[in-house]
């Protein structure tokens, strides 16, 4: 266990469903993070919140929209996907700010599946 | 363009030796390099970081160099084991929140 939880672990989605994946961090940690990573490609930095306000946004189609209502919480909202964004999607947080190393604490990820 | 590579072959090596992994990279200053292990299905697990002025790092068997003139990192796991295989990845932070990760080396180790 790394201090990170997400929910669900396995989804499966039709095109023009709305659902959210919801990350949980208890290590005390003021910045979390969304990462695509689809297969034998490098984890895809999406979005990156730090004490609640968005500091990166790597040019993800607003399809996904995430939302930070604290530093412990962290969604991302998925609409009208397509099959393509199908995934392993990860959460992650770490320290930040001042001198912090930012190493980073990931989630067990959650494999969807858009059909 | 800015790039992270990384052995996209997988590594097979018998239990006991040294299992040594490279992370080359172009047109980043990174300020850290990290590397994490990632098992199948799951989330990767930090392993160690190492500074840009910084040669060296260990951590038990684990050990990281890192070459800023070269541009490269090796990452050695010595007298390896099952338990060891699993996939590595590299991972570069130029500062801030925004770090850059390779897309991993697959270790094998042999019984």
């Amino acid at each position: 266990e790394t201090g990170v939880t997400q929910t669900p672990r396995h989804l499966v989605m039709g095109m023009t469903n709305k659902k959210s994946l919801k990350c949980e961090q208890h290590l005390g940690h003021n910045a979390m993070y969304w990462y695509k990573q689809s297969a034998k490609k490098p984890l895809e930095l999406m979005f990156v919140y730090s004490l609640e306000e968005r500091v990166e946004n790597n040019s993800v189609p607003s399809r996904f929209s995430p939302e930070c209502p604290n530093s412990s919480h962290l969604f991302l909202h998925l609409h009208t996907l397509q099959p393509e964004d199908s995934a392993l999607y990860l959460c992650a947080s770490s320290e930040g700010g001042g001198t912090s190393s930012y190493e980073q604490y990931f989630g067990p990820g959650t494999r969807l599946t858009v059909t | 363009s800015q790039k992270i590579e990384q052995n996209s072959e997988a590594l097979n090596i018998q239990e006991g030796k040294t299992a040594t992994l490279t992370c080359n990279y172009t047109n980043y200053s990174p300020a850290y390099l990290q590397w994490y292990r990632q098992d199948p299905g799951r989330g990767p697990v930090f392993l160690l970081l190492i500074r840009e002025n910084e040669k060296e790092k260990r951590k038990e068997r684990l050990k990281v160099t890192f070459d800023t003139t070269l541009k490269q990192s090796l990452f050695h796991i010595t007298a390896s084991q099952p338990a060891d295989s699993a996939t590595y990845l590299c991972a570069l932070n130029t500062g801030g929140f925004k770090t850059i990760f390779g897309a991993g080396t697959r270790l094998f180790v042999k019984a």
